[in-house]
């Protein structure tokens, strides 16, 4: 069965500085990843997806996440934090097994410091 | 403008009442899905459809019941058999597509049992 980790619940830095959102899954096939991001009281919005065409998937808003098959992570990150970045970060991974079902993580909370 | 709406946006019930929280979408697409969310624990699956007149439990769906009579539409109702029923509900649709089963999400409804 696949599942998803989120580490840390809360991520905190300083406008300006490296956003780093760390994600794990596990999946006995391959799967497909997503971050989608989540602001007050809204839906869920997505940011990239994995589909295998290529390990490195550039999103919305200057957001990239790295696929690493040995590592069994999608990693989103972003070169200088914005005040606007500040919300709910969630990864998720999908995989075929007869329909495609998605597991979502946690949710990691970002907060922008000024 | 192609989209997911849902309505009310937020929603009061009393005890032993049931509500109906309603969801439509005009993006053609063959899957909905409805999500129950709570502080700190991610998103939850309540039910999902994949065709029109056919549905699935997910993970907790007791306490809750849905139809999809139409297409666009997936109206989930919150039945006063759900004890906890104060949250965050969310509605997605994706198509069925391998590489396109991302989810596409509408603003959510807010559901408080006084």
């Amino acid at each position: 069965a696949q599942s998803v980790t989120q580490l840390g619940s809360h991520v905190s830095v300083s406008e300006g500085a490296l956003v780093l959102l760390r994600c794990n899954y596990s999946s006995s096939v391959p799967p497909y990843l997503f971050w989608y991001v989540q602001y007050p009281n809204q839906g869920l919005q997505l940011l990239l997806k994995y589909t295998s065409a290529a390990t490195l998937v550039k999103g919305i808003n200057d957001f990239e996440a790295e696929f690493k098959k040995s590592e069994t992570s999608f990693h989103l990150t972003k070169p200088s934090a914005h005040m606007s970045d500040a919300a709910e970060y969630f990864c998720a991974v999908s995989v075929n097994t007869g329909g495609f079902k998605t597991i979502f993580g946690a949710g990691t909370r970002l907060f922008v410091k000024a | 403008d192609g989209g997911i709406t849902q309505s009310p946006k937020y929603l009061f019930r009393k005890e032993g009442q049931n509500v109906t929280l309603s969801c439509e979408q005009n993006l053609n697409h063959d899957a909905m899905y409805w999500y129950r969310q709570d502080p700190g624990q991610g998103l939850r699956l309540i039910y999902y459809s994949q065709i029109v007149n056919d549905f699935q439990k997910g993970d907790i769906a007791e306490g809750y019941s849905v139809s999809r009579e139409k297409k666009e539409s997936f109206p989930l109702t919150v039945t006063s058999a759900q004890k906890n029923p104060t949250a965050f509900y969310l509605c997605a649709s994706s198509m069925l597509v391998a590489v396109n089963n991302e989810q596409f999400f509408g603003p959510g409804t807010r559901l408080t049992v006084l």
